[in-house]
């Protein structure tokens, strides 16, 4: 099973948004509402901040929201902030006989 | 909010069995809303999932690892276990192990993950 594909790295200044894509096939992000982000800072657990494509956790800002068309999910930060510079990564499940969660590749936020 | 915590050896020689634990805090491994995973990053690659754990003992794997992966469950301790058999340089990679809420199907608590280096 192949990971989702990321950009390896978006940037913006503060203020900006910046969106962030996580590609897969038809038999994960096109085949289910199941898609999760996740924010990493180094050094620190992954945080859950979007599940089943647009829905945020308790806590988690509304600058994070999540989207998704056809096989394609994303990820949008509205309002950046310094705060938000982390790996961001995304989750599917996957209806395949390797394995039945995939992840994407990651993507470095940088705030300019 | 629950927390898990990874440990075991940094360090495992070609061949050998790589063997990490998980120990959860604040919450009970024995819940019905949750499995509980090991997920693991290689440096510089993207994330891989290895496998989850009902606090049955059910289990899932990923099959391009099942022939030499087990997990263990341990509901006495609220641990649970990963063994990696016939471990090779492939295999180095920052181990992370979550909990995943099964009417979700989200990792939605994680540990900080453990650095485990397979060489001589």
């Amino acid at each position: 099973q192949s990971a989702l594909t990321q950009p390896a790295s978006v940037s913006g200044s503060p203020g900006q948004s910046v969106t962030i894509s996580c590609t897969g096939t038809s038999i994960d992000v096109g085949n289910y509402d199941l898609v999760s982000w996740y924010q990493q800072h180094p050094g620190k657990a992954p945080k859950l901040i979007i599940y089943e494509v647009t829905k945020r956790p308790s806590g988690i800002s509304d600058r994070f929201s999540g989207s998704k068309s056809g096989n394609t999910a994303s990820l949008t930060i509205s309002g950046l902030q310094a705060e938000d510079e982390a790996d961001y990564f995304c989750c599917s499940y996957a209806l395949s006989p390797t394995s039945i969660y995939v992840f994407g590749t990651g993507t470095r936020v940088t705030v300019l | 909010q629950p927390q898990l915590q990874e440990s075991g050896p940094g360090l495992v020689k070609p061949s050998e069995t790589l063997s990490l634990t998980c120990s959860v805090s604040g919450g009970s491994i024995s819940s019905s809303e949750y499995y509980w995973g090991w997920i693991r990053q290689p440096p510089g690659k993207g994330l891989e999932w290895i496998g989850n754990i009902f606090h049955s003992g059910s289990a899932h794997y990923n099959t391009s690892l099942k022939s030499r992966v087990t997990i263990s469950v341990d509901t006495s301790k609220n641990q649970f276990s990963l063994n990696l058999r016939s471990v090779t340089a492939a295999d180095t990679a920052v181990y992370h192990c979550a909990r995943l809420l099964r009417a979700t199907d989200v990792f939605d608590v994680w540990g900080h993950g453990t650095m485990v280096t397979v060489s001589s």
